[in-house]
């Protein structure tokens, strides 16, 4: 049983680009939440995606946006890229009727911003 | 605005040498409470949901408590394979599905 999946593992872009990051869920999943942990901080929350759309957001710009597909994987895409989105940027997967109890996490894509 | 802290920030310890990790929330109404387990470059392992004061879960070395206000991971024992970053997060009601999690705490176990 596969776990939660993100690709690329690292990244590395310049000030100004755009990127986007991938994830698919743990099998029978149906809902994808997006993080980003900087460096010695814990996991902030970015938004969650439920039937293609975006149900939750925490306090992240406009320029942090989101897409589900219908066989449930996600993608984050980031624009107009500034230094300080470097981080690791995590996905995480559950069921919408569970809750967030048994949230599963991906091994998370390495963002750098140079 | 819901807030979680963590302590001590970094801790060292001796195998054998058990101790314990302090969470401190601050929720409009606690909808569960989470322990997630954090090797360096990898995304968080799941270790426990509480979801009420009084409540106590173990697993292997690790037992979690919840009070009102805070929560406690209590280490028995470690070894060096237990060394990581601990982190604690809450999920409330008013915030619908959101996680907030805390800082973590770095924990080294030295053979």
């Amino acid at each position: 049983d596969a776990g939660v999946t993100q690709s690329p593992t690292h990244l590395i872009k310049t000030r100004g680009q755009q990127v986007t990051l991938r994830c698919s869920p743990k099998s029978g999943h149906d809902t994808v939440s997006w993080y980003q942990q900087a460096l010695g901080q814990g996991p902030q929350f970015i938004f969650q995606y439920y039937e293609e759309e975006e149900r939750q957001r925490g306090n992240f710009p406009d320029r942090f946006s989101g897409h589900q597909f219908p066989n449930y994987s996600s993608e984050l895409n980031v624009n107009a890229l500034l230094l300080g989105d470097s981080a690791l940027y995590l996905c995480a997967s559950s069921l919408a009727w569970q809750g967030l109890d048994e949230q599963f996490f991906g091994p998370g894509t390495r963002l750098t911003v140079l | 605005e819901d807030q979680v802290t963590q302590s001590p920030e970094a801790l060292r310890l001796q195998e054998g040498e058990s101790s314990s990790l302090n969470c401190s929330y601050t929720v409009s109404g606690l909808r569960g409470l989470f322990w997630y387990r954090q090797d360096p470059g990898k995304g968080p392992e799941f270790l426990f949901t509480l979801y009420s004061a009084g409540e106590e879960k173990e697993k292997e070395r690790l037992k979690a408590t919840l009070t009102k206000k805070e929560s406690f991971l209590h280490i028995t024992a470690p070894k060096p394979e237990d060394s990581a970053t601990y982190l604690c997060a809450v999920q409330g009601r008013s915030d619908g599905q959101n996680f907030v999690f805390g800082p973590g705490t770095r924990l080294s176990v030295l053979p």
